[in-house]
């Protein structure tokens, strides 16, 4: 089946622009993350979806940094003005349900790229 | 400060020995520790999942134990192969959905 896919797998893009980062989760897995993860680091938490509300946003660097899930399903992860220090793999996640043991489910990453 | 540490250096082992990597943490209280498993240009796999009222738990050729008054987990892969070269991460909840993720210690299983 299919697994959480991410897109663009790559990003490249200057100083000062905006970039949108794409994640599909698992097909009614209510339960989304978005982590960002730096060279010789584990992932970091950024933000948790519990269907189309983000229930946890504490993760977020800055208000450059924003997620939105509209239709409980595909979340798109938005970063304005970006700066050299965004640099990093970005990772969504996803799970049938929050909480408890429950494991979560890694799509590939976007790696993106301020020059 | 919240702090969870893996194994700093890389560990190198021969094929068919066992590869111990330690998870320990400071200032949390997880209900659960997990550990994945992760690959160049890949993301997270999740491989096992602990309980703190657990003490061992075991899948296949992979042992992890969790001693909640050392604040440490033991992650052990036996009989190693050169498919298990991967850098392993341990996670523990920070409450009841969010993961927290030590750096992670890179295996490599030589021939």
């Amino acid at each position: 089946g299919a697994g959480v896919s991410q897109t663009p797998s790559n990003k490249v893009t200057e100083k000062g622009k905006y970039v949108e980062l794409r994640c599909d989760p698992i097909s009614g897995h209510t339960a989304l993350y978005w982590y960002r993860q730096s060279l010789g680091q584990g992932p970091e938490f950024l933000i948790y979806f519990q269907g189309t509300g983000a229930a946890d946003d504490s993760g977020l660097p800055n208000d450059r940094f924003f997620a939105v899930r509209p239709e409980g399903s595909v979340s798109t992860l938005k970063i304005q003005r970006t700066e050299r220090g965004d640099s990093a793999v970005y990772l969504c996640a996803s799970s049938p349900l929050a909480g408890h043991y429950n494991e979560q489910f890694f799509g590939p990453g976007t790696r993106l790229t301020v020059l | 400060s919240q702090k969870i540490e893996q194994n700093s250096e890389a560990l190198n082992i021969q094929e068919g020995k066992t590869a111990t990597l330690t998870c320990n943490y400071t200032n949390y209280s997880p209900a659960y520790l997990q550990w994945y498993r992760q690959d160049p240009g890949r993301g997270p796999v999740f491989l096992l999942l602990i309980r703190e009222n657990e003490k061992e738990k075991r899948k296949e050729r992979l042992k992890v134990t969790f001693d909640t008054t050392l604040k440490q987990s033991l992650f052990h892969i036996t009989a190693s192969q050169p498919a298990d070269s991967a850098t392993y991460l341990c996670a523990l909840d920070s409450n009841d959905y969010k993961l927290s993720f030590g750096a992670g210690t890179t295996v490599t299983v030589r021939a």
